[in-house]
């Protein structure tokens, strides 16, 4: 079975500071690894993901993510946040060798970039 | 140049009736999804679908019944509808080649049942 966990529901930063919003995932085989934003009342937009190769990924709105294997974690990460990256972050799992073709998606976390 | 879109928006209804939501792609794929996204904003795959073929059902009432008439349209609907089923119902689609696996998402059918 494919899981993934996103342990902070609500995550609060300071504009130009930092962000990082946390995933850990698990499954049997190799991960394929996803983000996801979502803007109210809006659906899920891609940012990036992780099949093979570079830990670091880059994605969409200067976004960027690094697997690591050992920790099983692929945490989101963005150097200067904007007020506009305000929105719900999901991280979403598949077992590149799983019989299983879907998506697992965490819980979210609600990320708010204060003025 | 809508990549997946959904119809209606917004969708308001009595219990006990029945509904359908339509979704329709532009993006060339073979493979399109139904989620759930309940009141506390959890994702859940419903349905699956692959060059029309059935290829995932989760565990869902059978009150929910997809139907593909073709690659490029996937419709959910929905018989005796109760206060639980309200939720955001998302479809989604993404090309089974190539190694892209991404899936690409509709707006959103917001669902209330009252």
């Amino acid at each position: 079975a494919q899981s993934v966990a996103q342990p902070e529901d609500q995550v609060n930063v300071a504009e130009g500071n930092p962000l990082t919003v946390k995933c850990t995932y698990s499954v049997s085989g190799n991960p394929y690894l996803f983000w996801y934003v979502q803007y109210p009342n809006r659906g899920l937009q891609f940012l990036l993901k992780y099949i093979t190769g570079d830990n670091l990924v880059k994605g969409s709105y200067g976004f960027e993510a690094e697997f690591n294997k050992s920790q099983t974690s692929f945490h989101l990460k963005k150097p200067s946040a904007l007020v506009s990256d305000s929105a719900l972050y999901f991280c979403a799992v598949r077992d590149a060798s799983g019989s299983a073709r879907q998506l697992t998606f965490g819980s979210g976390t609600q990320l708010t970039v204060l003025p | 140049d809508t990549a997946v879109s959904q119809t209606p928006k917004y969708l308001v209804t009595q219990m006990g009736n029945d509904k359908s939501i339509k979704c329709e792609q532009n993006l060339g794929h073979d493979t399109m999804y139904w989620y759930k996204q309940d009141s506390k904003k959890f994702l859940k795959i419903m349905f699956s679908y692959n060059n029309k073929e059935l290829i995932i059902n989760e565990t869902v009432p059978n009150r929910f019944s997809p139907k593909s008439p073709d690659k490029a349209h996937l419709n959910l609907h929905i018989n005796s509808l109760e206060l639980g089923d309200s939720a955001v119902y998302f479809c989604a689609s993404r090309l089974s080649s190539g190694a892209t696996y991404e899936q690409y998402f509709g707006p959103g059918t917001r669902l209330t049942v009252t």
